[in-house]
This record gives structure tokens, C-alpha cells and sequence, in this order.
């Protein structure tokens, strides 16, 4: 019972474009949303979050963007730079506990 | 500051033998997370701590698993006996804050079980 889903397991993007990565849960206890990044042989390092008072969190490229009602968020990057290469991981956590939980990740690759 | 440590970070195993990993948080973090990573379920939490107590373990597959955290700073996972489907990257982490949301990972433990 996977609660947070991602479902497409990889996109290629050109550089300069933008990069949607998506993510659904089924938990409606979540109420804290986050988006974390991992390079290969690294662990994952934390990209940008989002509350689930909110609808959007900006930083620099990065936009999140949560949509309540349909139990999904959004991973937008604009512009897309080779460096954005990596496994993006979407994770949501409830107001009752203290569990980070996962989705399966999404592999992003960024071309010139 | 150093950041989270784990060891070993390659481990190749026989089926059948204790695995041993080992995992340093942040100092004055007060929650520690242990994490495997496979494709199939992405990253799927075994259990967390918080102050040295095991808080949540239901992601423990079997009785196989068992983690320990004697004191702050210092935790393990243990597998025993280990088999070739434990076979993935186990991932500590650390925090101060869950609720605020950033977790601290380590670089991980990449275990084969042939």
C-alpha cells in the first residue's frame, strides 16, 4: 500500500525547458509535503517543502505546487540545467506522527 | 559539522550471514531514521527513533530485522540471517525536526546477499 506515489519512474527534458515531476498520495492525514533530490551513490538531500495551508512554495527554479482536493503535487524546475540530473523523490508526513514516507522516485534526466 | 556517517558503505554477504550496519546522526539531532532503498518501493522506512526510543518499527519486514540505539549518537540495523532479497541500499537519517520536514541522510550501505 504504496501511500505516496510517483508514477512516471523517469523523464528527459531539454536544457533551458521546464521539468514536472508529479506525485499523489492517498494519506489526507498529510499535511506537510516535501521534495528531496538524490545524485548516485550520495544520499538524498532536501530541495524544498510545502504546508498543506499553502498551494505554492517558490525557490529560485524550483516551484512545488500542491493541489488538495486531487491529493497530488508538483515538482516544477524551470529552467531545466544538466546539473538537475538526478532521482527526485516526493515524501509527505502527517500532523500525527513523525513518519517521513516516500514515494518510488522519479529519475529526471536534463539534456544539452 | 560532520554530517550523518554510515558504515560500512559495501557489504557483500553470503545468504545466511549476520549483517551488521552501523550509523552516527548529527550530535544534537533527537530523531533517527533507518531507510532501504530498492526500485521497486523506492524508499521505505524500517523505523524511526526518537531520544534513543524505538517509536515506530512497522516497517520492519520480518523478525529477521532488528535496529538498536544504545545511546545518541550512534545506531544499528542488524539482519540475521540475511537473505538475497535484503539485497538494497539502507539509508540513516537524522534530524531535529521531522515536522519541519529536512531529514539528514548518510550516504548509505549497499548490501549484496549472493
Amino acid at each position: 500500500d504504496q501511500q505516496v506515489k510517483q508514477n512516471s519512474p523517469s523523464l528527459s527534458v531539454q536544457e533551458g525547458r521546464i521539468s514536472i515531476l508529479n506525485c499523489d498520495y492517498t494519506n489526507s492525514m498529510f499535511d506537510y509535503f516535501l521534495w528531496y533530490k538524490k545524485y548516485p551513490a550520495e544520499g538524498p538531500t532536501f530541495l524544498i517543502s510545502i504546508s498543506s495551508i499553502k498551494d505554492k512554495n517558490e525557490d529560485g527554479r524550483f516551484t512545488v505546487f500542491l493541489n488538495k482536493s486531487a491529493k497530488h503535487l508538483s515538482l516544477h524546475i524551470v529552467p531545466s540545467q544538466p546539473g538537475d540530473s538526478a532521482v527526485y523523490f516526493c515524501a509527505a508526513v502527517s500532523y500525527n506522527t513523525d513518519k517521513l514516507i516516500f514515494g518510488t522516485g522519479t529519475r529526471l534526466q536534463v539534456f544539452p | 559539522d560532520a554530517g550523518v556517517i554510515q558504515s560500512p558503505r559495501h557489504e557483500v554477504t553470503e545468504m545466511g550471514q549476520e549483517v551488521t550496519l552501523r550509523c552516527k546522526p548529527i550530535s544534537g539531532h533527537d530523531y533517527l531514521f533507518w531507510y532501504r532503498q530498492t526500485m521497486m518501493r523506492g524508499l521505505e522506512l524500517l523505523i524511526y527513533f526518537n531520544n534513543n526510543v524505538p517509536i515506530d518499527d512497522s516497517g520492519m519486514p520480518e523478525d529477521r530485522f532488528s535496529a538498536k540505539m544504545p545511546n545518541a549518537s550512534f545506531s544499528t540495523l542488524k539482519i540475521q540471517p540475511s537473505e538475497p532479497r535484503d539485497s538494497a541500499v539502507y539509508f540513516c537519517a537524522s534530524s531535529r525536526d521531522p515536522k519541519g520536514g529536512e531529514l539528514f541522510f548518510g550516504e548509505g550501505s549497499r548490501l549484496t546477499v549472493l
